[in-house]
Parts: structure tokens; C-alpha cells; sequence
């Protein structure tokens, strides 16, 4: 149980293109997922809390207009980064709760995005 | 600030022995504590949750919760190489919530490396 869903895995594409990730939740409904970007050799970092039907929160120092974040149902929110550069290429992984509290965090497969 | 420290390694050891990795925590209020494995260039998997003192043991793996010290382990027996990867430490504060699911803080990693 508790699986994350995230598409596409692997993006290539043109500077100044927009870019749209999903996070799906297949077997649980969550209100709250996470989304989280991870650079080479380094820690994961948070990005943004999406919120089942209000705004997404986000991190110091994340654009929320470089990164707009929908979460329009119980069971997918999306990131879309938009008019990418090449200093945007990097991992980036959704991770989704089933309940309240002190439930752990299950993680998408993540989307390499490369910007050329 | 909420933090959560692991030595980053690398942590070497030989095939078939144990495996000791450390995680301390800052908030003293935090309830839940996760250890996840990371292979390189995937996301995150959930290996071990703990959530009051003592051991908690599943196959090779033992977590161990002191919160009185504020520290949290992880024992790999019998090492194996696949087991080389980087774990990430993660806590769950009650005063860090994000909507119905409550955001993690992770450590930087210890990257461990099993030798054949």
C-alpha cells in the first residue's frame, strides 16, 4: 500500500520551455503531498507544500511563479516549472502522506529534468 | 530551526558485517522517526519507522529511539552490497504541519558503502 506515482521520469527539453510533473497518490487520498528537489551529491530540498484545494506553500527562496503548483483532487497535484532554464535541471520527487500525523512519507520515482 | 545531523560518511564496511549509522534531532516534542535508503539517481525508499523508545527490529534492520538523548539509529546486520546507498534520517515534529500531514525534516545523509 501507500503508493506514489510520479510521470514523466525523465524530461529533456529546450530552455524556455514549460514543464508539468504529476504526483499521483494510487491507493490513498491525500490532501497534503510535498514536492522536493535534489541537486548531485546533495540533500534533498523541500520545495513547497501543495494543499488539497487552496494554495500551495512555499519554501524561502522558491519562485511560486517559476513553480506553480495544482492540487486540484485528493489524488494528484502537479508542479510545472515553468519557462525552464538550464540552471532548473535537476531531480525532482513528490512525496505523499495516507493520513494524519505520524504517518512516514512514501515517495514518487522522481522526474530528472535536464534543460538544454 | 528544526534540524536533524547525520555524519555524511562515506561509511565503508565489509560484507556480512554491522552496519551503524546515527541520526540526533534538535526538537525534543518530535514523535515520529523514519530511515530511508536512497540509491543513487533514485528517490527515496522507506525502510524503518520508530516512534517510541527502545529497538525496533525488521529482517537486518534495527532502529533504535533515545529521546531523552535525542538520538536515533540504524543497524544494518549481516551488511550486504547492495545495501551501499545513502540513508537519510527523518523526523516528524508536531509543530511543523502542513494541512492534514505533517512535514519531515531529513538529514543531509550517510552514504555507506559495503565492501564485497
Amino acid at each position: 500500500g501507500a503508493v506514489v506515482s510520479q510521470h514523466p521520469s525523465r524530461v529533456i527539453c529546450k530552455s524556455g520551455t514549460s514543464v508539468k510533473i504529476e504526483c499521483r497518490s494510487l491507493d490513498f487520498q491525500a490532501t497534503t503531498m510535498f514536492w522536493y528537489r535534489q541537486f548531485p551529491k546533495q540533500s534533498l530540498m523541500l520545495m513547497a507544500t501543495s494543499n488539497e484545494g487552496s494554495k500551495a506553500t512555499y519554501e524561502q527562496g522558491v519562485e511560486k511563479d517559476k513553480f506553480l503548483i495544482n492540487h486540484a483532487s485528493l489524488t494528484l497535484s502537479t508542479l510545472t516549472v515553468t519557462s525552464a532554464h538550464p540552471e532548473d535541471s535537476s531531480f525532482y520527487i513528490c512525496s505523499a502522506s495516507p493520513g494524519w500525523s505520524n504517518q512516514p512519507q512514501h515517495f514518487g520515482d522522481g522526474t530528472r529534468l535536464s534543460i538544454l | 530551526q528544526k534540524e536533524v545531523e547525520q555524519n555524511s560518511g562515506p561509511l565503508s564496511v565489509p560484507e556480512g558485517a554491522i552496519a551503524s549509522l546515527n541520526c540526533t534531532y534538535s526538537d525534543r516534542v518530535s514523535q515520529s522517526f523514519f530511515w530511508y535508503r536512497q540509491y543513487s539517481g533514485k528517490s527515496p525508499e522507506l525502510i524503518m519507522s520508530i516512534y517510541s523508545n527502545g529497538d525496533k527490529e525488521d529482517g537486518r534492520f534495527t532502529a533504535q529511539l533515545n529521546k531523552a538523548s535525542q538520538y536515533v539509529s540504524l543497524l544494518i546486520r549481516d551488511s550486504q552490497p547492495s545495501d551501499s546507498a545513502t540513508y537519510l534520517c527523518a523526523v516528524n515534529s508536531p509543530n511543523i504541519s502542513s494541512g492534514s500531514a505533517r512535514q519531515l525534516t531529513f538529514g543531509s545523509g550517510t552514504q555507506l558503502t559495503v565492501l564485497p
